[in-house]
C-alpha cells in the first residue's frame, strides 16, 4: 500500500532563518506531488505542484520553493524565513494524470516562525 | 482566478439536528471533492463527484454536484458529535493538475 511521510512534525524557527520540510510516497511510481500550506481553521493554499522529476509548478511569489530530486521526493525550502511563514505544511500526491482521482494527504508540519 | 467559496464559515449544532454545507464558485470544475480534517491531521476525502447534478449518499452524509458544476452542498442528516470536524470541498482547475480548495467549515456538534 501507499504510504506518504513528512517531517518534521513540528518545527520553530527564527525569522531570517532557512527551511526545508520534506515529504517521500513509498508504494508508488510517478506520482503527481503538491505543497499546501493551511491557516488555522481555514482552507487549504496551493504553493507549488510537480508532475515528475524537475518539473514544479509554482502558484504563489513568495520566498519559498520547491524540488523534486526523486520521484517519490519533494522538498519545500527557503533561504530566509518571514513571519507569514508560520501555518500548517501539508504535503499531498495522486496517481493518475486524471482530476478525479483521490489526493492523499502526508500527517502535516506545523511551522512556526518567531 | 479560480475560487471556492464555503458557507458557513462556522456551524455549532446539537446532536441529532440535520446541517447543510456549501461550496460556490463562478468557475466550472471537471470534479469536486469533499474532505473533512481533524486538528493537526492532512484531510481525508470523503467523495468525489464528477457528473452534473449528480448525487451520492455516504451513510448520513448526502452530496450534490450542481448541474452547471459550478456548486456543491453536504448534507447531515441526524449530525453526531463524530461529525465534528473541519470540512473542505475542493475542485479541479480545467486543463491543469491543481485543485482549488474552499474556505473551509468548522462544524462542532454538541452532545
Amino acid at each position: 500500500s501507499q504510504t506518504i511521510h513528512q517531517w518534521p512534525a513540528t518545527l520553530v524557527q527564527p525569522v531570517g532563518s532557512p527551511l526545508s520540510l520534506e515529504c517521500t510516497v513509498e508504494g508508488t511510481s510517478n506520482p503527481n506531488l503538491y505543497w499546501y500550506r493551511q491557516a488555522a481553521g481555514r482552507g487549504l493554499q496551493l504553493l507549488f505542484y510537480s508532475v515528475g522529476i524537475g518539473q514544479i509548478s509554482s502558484e504563489v511569489p513568495q520566498n519559498l520553493s520547491a524540488s523534486r530530486p526523486q520521484d517519490r521526493q519533494f522538498i519545500l525550502s527557503s533561504k530566509k524565513l518571514l513571519l507569514s511563514d508560520s501555518g500548517f505544511y501539508l504535503c499531498a500526491w495522486t496517481l493518475l494524470a486524471d482530476l478525479t482521482d483521490t489526493q492523499y494527504f502526508g500527517p502535516g508540519t506545523r511551522l512556526t516562525v518567531l | 482566478t479560480q475560487l471556492l467559496e464555503q458557507s458557513p464559515q462556522f456551524l455549532s449544532i446539537q446532536e441529532g439536528e440535520n446541517l447543510t454545507v456549501y461550496c460556490n464558485s463562478s468557475s466550472v470544475f471537471s470534479s469536486l471533492q469533499w474532505y473533512r480534517q481533524e486538528p493537526g491531521e492532512g484531510p481525508v476525502l470523503l467523495v468525489t463527484v464528477v457528473t452534473g447534478g449528480e448525487v451520492k449518499k455516504l451513510k448520513r452524509l448526502t452530496f450534490q454536484f450542481g448541474d452547471a458544476r459550478k456548486d456543491s452542498s453536504l448534507h447531515i442528516t441526524a449530525a453526531q458529535p463524530g461529525d465534528t470536524g473541519l470540512y473542505l470541498c475542493a475542485g479541479a482547475a480545467s486543463g491543469t493538475y491543481k485543485y482549488i480548495f474552499g474556505t473551509g467549515t468548522r462544524l462542532k456538534v454538541l452532545a
